[in-house]
């Protein structure tokens, strides 16, 4: 089975700053990785799939990279409604998908 | 405008069974791959299970492999989870998805509460 892991799994950070976070996965997923964003109570929302690939009417400031096994979700300019937890998902296979165990972005 | 709405879920006694329902609305459903994620109290998504297109392939996490059903009713936009033999770990909110192939699960569901508990 192929593992995802996040680092940091909490992250404190003021707005306008740049955070990044980082994913890895157990074996070589190639790109097909996506990144989440989820609030209490709401559907998480589609950031980033195909590792880099911004989903449509996601703010430019959200940019994806990597391949294989390592992969970041960077946040340019941290605004207000940023401060979430960010899960990356894998799907290289639709026999299993797995979720990274998240990162909470809180405000520092 | 893609919608999914999750129905079905509440308060369930350990060994007991629940099925949820999951109306699509605003895109061709027979066309997609569907998913169902959860999420425990506290806890991070944890993927579920998947359906081919036709239902004619279903895929599970090991955690829920012989007491989950994923199934799936394309002449009426429906996707289904039927759950058996549930215990307190599958206390989770549970959220329907729309899978694309380029992206994985796109379009989400609000989530539906599943609580079990005597």
């Amino acid at each position: 089975d192929i593992q995802m892991t996040q680092s940091p799994s909490t992250l404190s950070a003021s707005v306008g700053d740049r955070v990044t976070i980082t994913c890895r996965a157990s074996q070589t997923i190639s790109g097909w990785l996506a990144w989440y964003q989820h609030k209490p109570g709401k559907a998480p929302k589609l950031l980033i799939y195909k590792a880099s690939s911004l989903q449509s009417g996601v703010p430019s400031r959200f940019s994806g990279s990597g391949s294989g096994t390592e992969f970041t979700l960077t946040i340019g300019c941290l605004q207000p409604d940023d401060f979430a937890t960010y899960y990356c998902q894998q799907y290289s296979t639709y026999s299993l998908f797995t979720f990274g165990p998240g990162t909470k972005v809180e405000i520092k | 405008e893609v919608q999914l709405v999750e129905s079905g879920g509440g308060l369930v006694q350990p060994g007991g069974s629940l099925r949820l329902s999951c109306a699509a609305s605003g895109f061709m459903f027979s066309t997609y791959w569907m998913t169902w994620v959860r999420q425990a109290p506290g806890k991070g998504l944890e993927w579920v299970a998947n359906i081919k297109e036709d239902g004619n392939e279903k895929y599970y996490v090991e955690s829920v492999k012989g007491r989950f059903t994923i199934s799936r009713d394309n002449a009426n936009n429906s996707l289904f989870l039927q759950m058996t033999y549930l215990g307190v770990d599958d206390t989770a909110i549970y959220y329907c998805a729309r899978v694309v192939a380029a992206a994985g699960p796109d379009y989400w569901g609000q989530g539906i509460p599943v609580t079990v508990s005597s």
